[in-house]
């Protein structure tokens, strides 16, 4: 069965500096990945996916993530991080049809 | 374009009272789901529209939650009796090209 994990619940981090997210995933076959962030009060909005091809993927908002088949993780970064980057971020593995997703990630960012 | 609409943003009601939640997806999109999203998880697939045909409602509680999508575009989900346990954002999204697009949820309070 597929599923989900976000190993950190919560992470705080400075303005202006780097972010990685970190994400694994139990999948059958090649999945399907992506990323949302939900700021408090409103829907998910997609940061990016991985289908095929490239490994790491480029995204809205600076983000980038890059799948690792080996280590069955599709971890999201961001070199410099904004507070307007404080929200909760998911991680979603399956198809389009079946969707699963991990229980997310808080960031906080200092000023 | 206009996004997922939802409506209304934030309903409480007492145990075993009923409830009702509607969804307009974006204008095209025949693929409509439904998520719950318990505090502090991901969201959790309800059921799952192609048109007005049910793809998979698997994991909707059958007796107390029902949904329809009678013409195919607008989606009502509806709680009877809810229960302390249904508090929760109610996600509605649809699906285009580049994956779920999702509304802003509906925040349900059951005291």
């Amino acid at each position: 069965a597929q599923s989900v994990t976000q190993p950190d619940i919560h992470i705080t981090v400075s303005e202006g500096a780097s972010l990685e997210l970190r994400c694994n995933y139990s999948y059958g076959a090649t999945p399907y990945l992506f990323w949302y962030v939900q700021s408090p009060g409103q829907g998910l909005q997609l940061l990016l996916k991985y289908f095929s091809g490239d490994t790491l993927v480029q995204g809205i908002k600076g983000f980038e993530a890059e799948f690792k088949r080996s280590q069955s993780s599709f971890n999201l970064r961001k070199p410099s991080v904004h507070w307007s980057d404080a929200a909760e971020y998911f991680c979603a593995v399956g198809e389009q049809n079946d969707m699963r997703f991990g229980a997310g990630t808080r960031l906080t960012v200092k000023p | 374009e206009a996004g997922v609409a939802q409506s209304p943003r934030y309903k409480i009601i007492e145990k075993r009272q009923s409830v009702a939640f509607w969804c307009n997806p974006i204008s095209g999109h025949a693929t409509l789901y439904w998520y719950q999203q318990i505090l502090g998880q991901g969201p959790k697939l309800l059921i799952q529209f192609q048109n007005n045909g049910v793809v998979d409602d698997s994991q909707l509680p059958k007796d107390r939650f029902s949904a329809e999508r009678l013409k195919g575009v607008d989606s009502t989900l509806k709680i009877q009796p809810a229960k302390l346990e249904d508090s929760a954002v109610y996600l509605c999204a649809s699906r285009g090209i580049f994956g779920q697009y999702f509304g802003p949820g509906t925040r349900l309070t059951v005291t």
